[in-house]
């Protein structure tokens, strides 16, 4: 079955930068996008972007644009994101999502980000 | 575009409730709808795809439909459990962007 295994909770200051990782497994890797959706405390689902694991091509809404960046390793079927000049803001749960052309999403546990000074 | 849900619903055990999420601009139609439950402490779960799909596991409870009417798309729950109190996002596409819902929160009484 599809799992998607997300990297540990991190704690980082005011600046830095974050990377968590999400490791695919129970589907061919390269054949779905990965989505990243982030959910501040006691708030609703935002949407960071998208990498395509087959060809590596990604796409970031504007808010973001120039602060996050995707990648992924398909030789570990991992996918990666990276959150650069963190704030307070930035605080929340980040996910990861198998995204196929046709079918269901498939949701990571969820990597809890704080950013504390 | 912007997608509109109720904040709260409650309904009482056994019920039915509908949950809307209407699309401010562009048609509805336009684009696969899909809706996530989300539990509190949860990652969220897909009980909707492709506007009224029901992914294998998901009772049959859940259904979905669009309204080109009303520009809207809507998740039917019907014989309500408890175990349906959660929070519940539509999401959509724009230009390969992915939009969603504020989110509605499901009270089961």
């Amino acid at each position: 079955q599809v799992q998607l295994v997300q990297s540990g909770a991190e704690l980082k200051k005011p600046g830095a930068s974050v990377r968590v990782s999400c490791k695919a497994s129970g589907y061919t890797f390269t054949t779905s996008y990965i989505h990243w959706v982030r959910q501040a405390p006691g708030q609703g689902l935002e949407w960071l972007g998208w990498i395509n694991p087959g060809i590596g091509e990604t796409k970031y809404p504007r808010k973001f644009q120039g602060r996050v960046t995707m990648t992924r390793d398909t030789s570990i079927t991992t996918a990666f994101m990276e959150l650069n000049s963190l704030s307070f803001d930035d605080t929340a749960i980040y996910f990861c999502a198998r995204v196929p052309l046709r079918g269901e999403v498939s949701w990571g546990q969820g990597t809890l980000v704080t950013v504390s000074s | 575009f912007m997608l509109t849900q109720p904040r709260s619903l409650s309904e009482s055990l056994g019920k039915t409730v509908i949950i809307s999420c209407t699309r401010s601009s562009g048609r509805i139609a336009s684009n696969y709808v899909q809706w996530f439950q989300q539990r509190p402490g949860s990652s969220p779960l897909t009980v909707i795809y492709e506007d009224n799909q029901r992914p294998s596991g998901v009772p049959d409870r859940f259904s979905g439909s669009i309204d080109s009417s009303s520009n809207s798309a809507s998740l039917t729950i019907s014989g309500l459990k408890t175990e349906d109190e959660a929070d519940y996002y539509c999401q959509s596409y724009d230009s390969g962007n992915w939009v969603f819902g504020g989110g509605t929160k499901l009270t089961v009484l």
